[in-house]
């Protein structure tokens, strides 16, 4: 089936840097979704991008889909404590987008030391 | 307000004991979907359901089913739980397929621990 990479595998920060981290694809997407999960909570959807070269931001969020279609980009700018979650990086599964099965990464760990 | 409810939060189960998990929508949602997490690990699909009497396997079925008898609900069940069923599972539902502006809703998720 699918996969999906994500890097770095968890991030520990100073509140005010800027964070980055990607998500690669063995295969093409033609979405790319970008979810944060809060400790004892379900992902929330942050940023959904549609089209190759695609540049979306989200207040301090910014995300990019990748030229080639296999990979995605978060950056996050000036970190705050609440930004601390787990982010993961999703598509549409093996069968293309009908019935919104999605690929998930194993996400990226975020710690925002204050 | 109450959005995707899941029901229990915590539950410790016995090897080879039943259990269902419940999940209720008030959004009037279409589609429905179980996911497993485990620790380090994304989220798989278990089931899914794109409307009433209508369910489907996802990438990890085994193990698990599900009905589908109301738009509002889509109950898990576990026959004969095994250990490699401890995990974290979360119900979300979506308007329609989830990935073209009407994202997925997820609960806050079933904490279930099999010893």
């Amino acid at each position: 089936g699918q996969q999906l990479n994500q890097s770095p595998q968890s991030m520990f920060i100073q509140e005010g840097e800027d964070v980055s981290m990607n998500c690669t694809s063995s295969s093409i997407f033609n979405t790319w979704l970008w979810y944060k999960q809060d400790p004892g909570e379900g992902p929330v959807l942050l940023i959904a991008l549609y089209k190759a070269g695609e540049l979306t931001s989200n207040g301090r969020l910014t995300a990019q889909f990748g030229i080639t279609r296999k990979d995605s980009f978060l950056n996050i700018s000036a970190s705050i404590p609440s930004d601390v979650g787990i982010y993961f990086c999703a598509g549409p599964g093996a069968g293309g987008t009908s019935y919104g099965k999605l690929t998930f990464g194993q996400g990226t760990i975020l710690t925002v030391h204050p | 307000n109450a959005g995707v409810t899941q029901t229990p939060k915590f539950h410790i189960l016995k090897i080879g004991q039943s259990m269902t998990l419940q999940c209720t929508q008030d959004m009037n949602h279409n589609y429905m979907y179980w996911y497993r997490q485990d620790p380090g690990m994304g989220l798989k699909l278990i089931y899914y359901s794109v409307g009433a009497g209508i369910t489907d396997k996802g990438e990890v079925p085994n193990g698990y089913n599900v009905s589908r008898s109301t738009t509002e609900d889509f109950p898990l069940r576990l026959e004969l739980a095994a250990p490699s069923q401890t995990s974290v599972y979360f119900c979300a539902s979506s308007y329609s397929g989830g990935t073209f502006n009407q994202p997925q809703h997820f609960g806050d998720g079933t904490r279930l621990s099999i010893l």
